[in-house]
């Protein structure tokens, strides 16, 4: 079982068109929220790391917030492109550092 | 460069044959952790280490060991492995996993098969 939960699993885009989706998580004993971009092939790389509320993050096209109080984040690309075809997990982590991710959201951007 | 690296990549080994893969990271980080990737469950935490000689158990730490005598290397080890052991195994490493919270660099993966 799941206690983190990204939705939704796969989504198709538009090159040029923006998406979203979410990730929530428990949040009693929250510590941070991470991010993680996940191509084929390779292994995962870290997009962002929020820990408080109202927390936002940005790395070009890509953004992320963070609500603690209700326990979800919004990942958001703008502009998709055919590079940004990824999975993208997120991960609650407490402060013992166990982590949690989530089974993560797959984007295919078709040109 | 700045890496974990993960030895063998990949493996097909035997039921009840010991096994251990390798976990290095040369970034002198304090923590360092274990998954394991299935289809449809995303990665699921085996075992974590927040410091040498300080290990903890993550959501499927059965029939797992691991040990952290050394900061740079985190081994994991199957002592009796099964075939529900098949998967892609993926070590992890961040400077710290206290405040504030650093993200993880992720070796390249070992794919176990389990026979």
């Amino acid at each position: 079982i799941l206690n983190v939960e990204q939705s939704p699993q796969s989504l198709h885009v538009q090159e040029g068109d923006s998406t979203n989706f979410t990730c929530s998580f428990p949040s009693s004993n929250f510590y941070a929220l991470h991010w993680y971009r996940w191509e084929t092939a390779k292994s995962p790389e870290a997009l962002f790391v929020m820990t408080l509320n109202g927390d936002e993050k940005k790395k070009g096209r890509i953004s992320a917030t963070l609500n603690t109080k209700e326990g979800y984040s919004y990942l958001y690309i703008k502009g998709s492109q055919p590079e940004d075809s990824a999975t993208y997990l997120c991960a609650s982590t407490d402060s013992w550092g166990k982590f949690q991710f989530g089974a993560g959201t797959q984007v295919v951007v078709t040109p | 460069e700045a890496q974990v690296t993960q030895n063998p990549r990949y493996l097909i080994t035997v039921t009840g044959k010991k096994l251990t893969v390798t976990c290095s990271q040369n970034m002198n980080h304090e923590y360092m952790s274990w998954y394991r990737q299935d289809p449809g469950l995303g990665l699921r935490q085996i075992y974590y280490s927040m410091n040498v000689e300080v290990t903890d158990k993550g959501d499927v730490p059965e029939g797992y060991k691991v040990s952290r005598k050394e900061k740079r290397n985190f081994p994991l080890i199957l002592e009796s492995p099964s075939p529900n052991q098949t998967s892609l195994y993926f070590c992890a490493s961040s400077q710290t996993a206290g405040l504030p919270s650093y993200e993880q660099y992720f070796g390249p993966g070992t794919r176990l098969t389990v026979t």
